[in-house]
């Protein structure tokens, strides 16, 4: 079955910086790649997604690239606020009934 | 929140007792699910439906039970709870292929 490992599982960046994560899936059948943002004591929330037939997804400060080839996808957030310390998770999906996640990026952001 | 709630938010309960959970939606999505959160394991899928009375297991179904009656409810049953099942769970539909969140239910087994 897919599996995704995602990296890294914490991080820290200053305010107005740029943060990455990344993602890699083990099926190369898989055509959509969700990114979700957890606040504390909520339920995932959606902030974008991804299918395999494009490269690169933006919306605002949030983009998602995806690489078929290599089998890798990632998260980009610039001008980072406070407001995005969060926990994001990746996911893959072959497109049938069910979602695989990756475990987590705790992800901080200094003042 | 797209339309999905959690009953109970927050349970406490003692090994060996039986424990529900309810999920509801009102989408009228034909998919659901049941996940459970734990540190360093990320969501993993226990069991999901895909219609009324279609029901199929996920990664982590040991000691879980599911039942789909009405479109609406999605309910999750741990027939004799163990401390290894307390954890946060979560429901979730989809539609248009996008998994929406409910907002979870803490399970805590004494």
């Amino acid at each position: 079955g897919e599996n995704v490992e995602q990296h890294p599982s914490t991080l820290s960046v200053q305010e107005g910086d740029s943060a990455v994560i990344k993602c890699t899936y083990s099926d190369s059948a898989s055509n959509y790649f969700p990114w979700y943002k957890q606040e504390l004591g909520k339920g995932p929330q959606l902030i974008i997604d991804i299918r395999s037939n494009v490269g690169e997804k933006k919306d605002q400060r949030i983009a998602v690239t995806l690489n078929k080839t290599a089998k890798h996808f990632s998260l980009h957030i610039t001008e980072t606020q406070p407001e995005d310390s969060a926990v994001y998770f990746c996911a893959a999906s072959l497109g049938d009934d069910k979602i695989i996640f990756g475990k987590g990026t705790r992800l901080h952001i200094l003042p | 929140d797209a339309g999905i709630t959690q009953s109970p938010r927050h349970k406490v309960t003692e090994t060996g007792t039986p424990v529900t959970l309810r999920c509801h939606q009102t989408e009228n999505h034909r998919y659901m699910y049941w996940y459970r959160q734990d540190p360093g394991h990320g969501l993993r899928l226990i069991h999901y439906s895909y219609g009324v009375k279609d029901t199929d297991k996920g990664e982590v179904s040991d000691g879980y039970s599911v039942s789909r009656s009405k479109t609406e409810d999605f309910l999750l049953t741990l027939e004799s709870a163990t401390s290894s099942q307390t954890s946060v769970y979560f429901c979730a539909i989809k539609g248009n292929n996008e998994q929406f969140f409910g907002p979870g239910t803490r399970l805590t087994v004494l």
